[in-house]
């Protein structure tokens, strides 16, 4: 299995931050890379996939970047509706396998 | 419009066998490069990846589940089935099933999720 390691696993930040979160793989997986933001009680919601193409209807302050083994995921200006729990998730061989989560919450 | 719905028991006793259906709409699971999935969570955990069917039929397992495991379709009724054995409390979790639209490709709308608590 490719295992997927994010970090960091929490973090605190306010509205209009600038924060990043990065995510890396065991071995390559090109640029098949997915992001997803999943809020209490809900479930999760695509983000941005492989890489750095936006899901349709996702705003334009997240962004992604990376290739090969590395990849981050931007969030240019924090808004309240921000602060979730967000996955990486391989799709290049199975299993598809997920990172641990980052929890973004509210410094 | 693409929805997906879980449904299925709430609770099992352990070594119980737990049957899941995912009853979709909008999309044909055998329009090529389709699939389903299953994911699961436990409470307060991460995400899970356990299974997917193809378009064509073809099948992937989580290894370390795969002995447990199988994935059915029924393009007729639309509905996916999730089977597995041998259930233990370990097991309690959120169960999600979700739909992608193209082989390799995200998971682009998941269900709601259903909860199964394993417990005597």
């Amino acid at each position: 299995d490719i295992q997927m390691t994010q970090s960091p696993s929490s973090l605190s930040a306010s509205v209009g931050d600038r924060v990043t979160i990065t995510c890396r793989a065991s071995q390559s997986i090109n640029r098949y890379l997915n992001w997803y933001q999943q809020k209490p009680g809900k479930a999760p919601k695509l983000l941005i996939y492989p890489a750095s193409t936006l899901q349709s209807g996702v705003p334009s302050r997240f962004s992604g970047s990376g290739s090969g083994r590395d990849f981050t995921l931007s969030i240019s200006s924090l808004q309240p509706e921000d602060f979730a729990t967000y996955y990486c998730q391989q799709s290049y061989s199975t299993p598809y396998t997920f990172g641990q989560g980052t929890k973004l919450e509210i410094k | 419009q693409i929805t997906l719905k879980e449904s299925g028991p709430t609770l099992v006793k352990p070594t119980q066998t737990l049957t899941l259906t995912c009853t979709f709409s909008g999309f044909s699971l055998s329009s090529s490069g389709v699939t389903v999935g299953w994911i699961r969570q436990p409470p307060g955990e991460a995400l899970e990846w356990l299974a997917l069917i193809y378009w064509n039929g073809d099948e992937r397992y989580s290894p370390s589940l795969k002995t447990r495991l199988t994935i059915t379709k029924d393009t007729s009724t639309n509905q996916v089935v999730l089977t597995m054995t041998n259930m233990d409390p370990v097991d309690t979790a959120t169960y999600y099933c979700a739909h992608t639209p193209t082989v390799p490709g995200p998971f682009d709308i998941w269900g709601q999720g259903t909860m199964v608590t394993v417990s005597s």
